[in-house]
């Protein structure tokens, strides 16, 4: 099955610096790469998703990449804010055997610091 | 739109009882997904519905775990008997279609005492 790892698990950054979020997967017939935000007691809420056809897509302050040779994907958040703290999952989802649930990482908890 | 329904929101037992956690998700939703929380960590997928039939349930612990999804709406998902390593948070989710966006609940939090 899929396995998706996430780095770093803890991020410190000030506010107005952008922060970098990495992931690996290893499944190379995964195809969807979506990252959702959660903040502490709430459901996970997606913001931003990839298609293994593209290999970048912007929404504002938010950009996420894609490297499908190297199988990793990336998600940027420039101009960091303080209702940035949250923690972010990636995930990826595979379609094998007729099963496509997503596949998450651990979590990385994004700190903005004053 | 209304978004997935999840009850109860808080549950503690003692382990070896039985838990039941009850998912409405958004109308329309043909798929249908089970998740398990534990603190730190991110969602790790039980069972995935299409319909009312199930698509995988591969992750499911089915000694003590069941699910089911009657009429292709509403969700069950059981636990019996609960042990200590199952306090978690069980997030419902729903998509349109199997390729869908994943709406989540707000989850049903979990303590095994």
């Amino acid at each position: 099955g899929e396995n998706v790892e996430q780095h770093p698990s803890t991020l410190s950054v000030q506010e107005g610096d952008s922060a970098v979020i990495k992931c690996t997967y290893s499944d190379s017939a995964s195809n969807y790469f979506p990252w959702y935000k959660q903040e502490l007691g709430k459901r996970p809420q997606l913001i931003i998703d990839i298609r293994s056809n593209v290999g970048e897509k912007k929404d504002q302050r938010i950009a996420v990449t894609l490297n499908k040779t190297a199988k990793h994907f990336s998600l940027h958040i420039t101009e960091t804010q303080p209702e940035d703290s949250a923690v972010y999952f990636c995930a990826a989802r595979s379609l094998g055997g007729g099963a496509d649930g997503l596949t998450f990482g651990k979590g990385t908890h994004l700190i903005i610091q004053p | 739109e209304a978004g997935v329904a999840q009850s109860p929101r808080y549950k503690i037992i003692e382990k070896r009882q039985s838990v039941a956690f009850w998912c409405n998700p958004i109308s329309g939703h043909a798929t249908l997904y089970w998740y398990q929380q534990i603190l730190g960590q991110g969602p790790k997928l039980l069972i995935q519905f299409q319909n009312n039939g199930v698509v995988d349930d591969s992750q499911l612990p089915k000694d003590r775990f069941s699910a089911e999804r009657l009429k292709g709406v509403d969700s069950t998902l059981k636990i019996q008997p609960a042990k200590l390593e199952d306090s978690a948070v069980y997030l419902c989710a729903s998509s349109r279609g199997r390729s869908g966006e994943l709406f989540f609940g707000e989850g049903s939090r979990l303590t095994v005492l």
